[in-house]
């Protein structure tokens, strides 16, 4: 079935490091990408997505882009702040069957230090 | 528009007390989702509904039940609670099935705790 891996946590960095956070899917067929992220005491909001191999989604600085070919969409950000402080989370939807489902990796812990 | 909210923010059970958690959208969504989020294991879907009148199992059903009461509310019930169940529950929201957009929309979770 589909399933989503991404790297353990945490990951502690000093303000205006480079962050990756990895990201490794299984799927059939031609699945989304999504990465959520969890400020604390709060839900899951969409960061970004791609929907189709190459694509390249980015917001707030973060970019993934689909890699088909190693099945990965690894997060990135050129200089993280300390609001970027959070957990964030990989996740994927497929098609056929359930389309509706997201399945998510377990979450990555960022913590950003001033 | 409030987004999906969620009732209680924080409950206490003992085990064998039941208990409902409330969620409701207002942003006309048809599908509408219950997840637990337990540490080191990401989000585990529950239940979910593609559409008002339809529900199906998710991941981990087993000691939950779930009404979709209209399009806008889904609740979600535990009739007999167990120290398993404790954990945060997130409700979330989706436009439409089958579109291309997927993007789900979440309430800001029920943390519970069962003695």
């Amino acid at each position: 079935g589909n399933s989503v891996t991404q790297m353990e946590g945490p990951v502690t960095l000093s303000e205006e490091a480079f962050l990756t956070i990895n990201c490794t899917y299984t799927a059939t067929g031609y699945p989304s990408l999504f990465w959520y992220v969890q400020y604390p005491g709060e839900g899951l909001q969409l960061l970004l997505k791609a929907t189709k191999a190459d694509d390249k989604g980015s917001n707030k600085g973060f970019e993934a882009t689909y890699r088909k070919e190693t099945t990965s969409f690894h997060l990135e950000k050129g200089s993280v702040q300390v609001s970027d402080s959070a957990v964030y989370f990989c996740a994927l939807t497929g098609y056929g069957g359930a389309t509706n489902k997201l399945i998510f990796g377990t979450g990555t812990l960022l913590a950003v230090q001033p | 528009n409030a987004g999906v909210t969620q009732t209680p923010k924080f409950q206490v059970l003992k085990t064998g007390q039941s208990m409902t958690l409330q969620c409701a959208q207002d942003m006309n969504h048809n599908s509408m989702y219950w997840y637990r989020q337990d540490p080191g294991m990401g989000l585990r879907l529950i239940y979910y509904s593609a559409s008002e009148g339809t529900t199906d199992k998710g991941e981990v059903p087993n000691g939950y039940n779930v009404s979709r009461l209209n399009k806008r509310e889904f609740s979600l019930r535990l009739e007999s609670a167990a120290p398993s169940q404790t954990s945060v529950y997130f409700c979330a929201s989706r436009e439409l099935a089958g579109r291309s957009s997927h993007e789900q929309y979440f309430g800001p979770g029920t943390r519970l705790t069962v003695t």
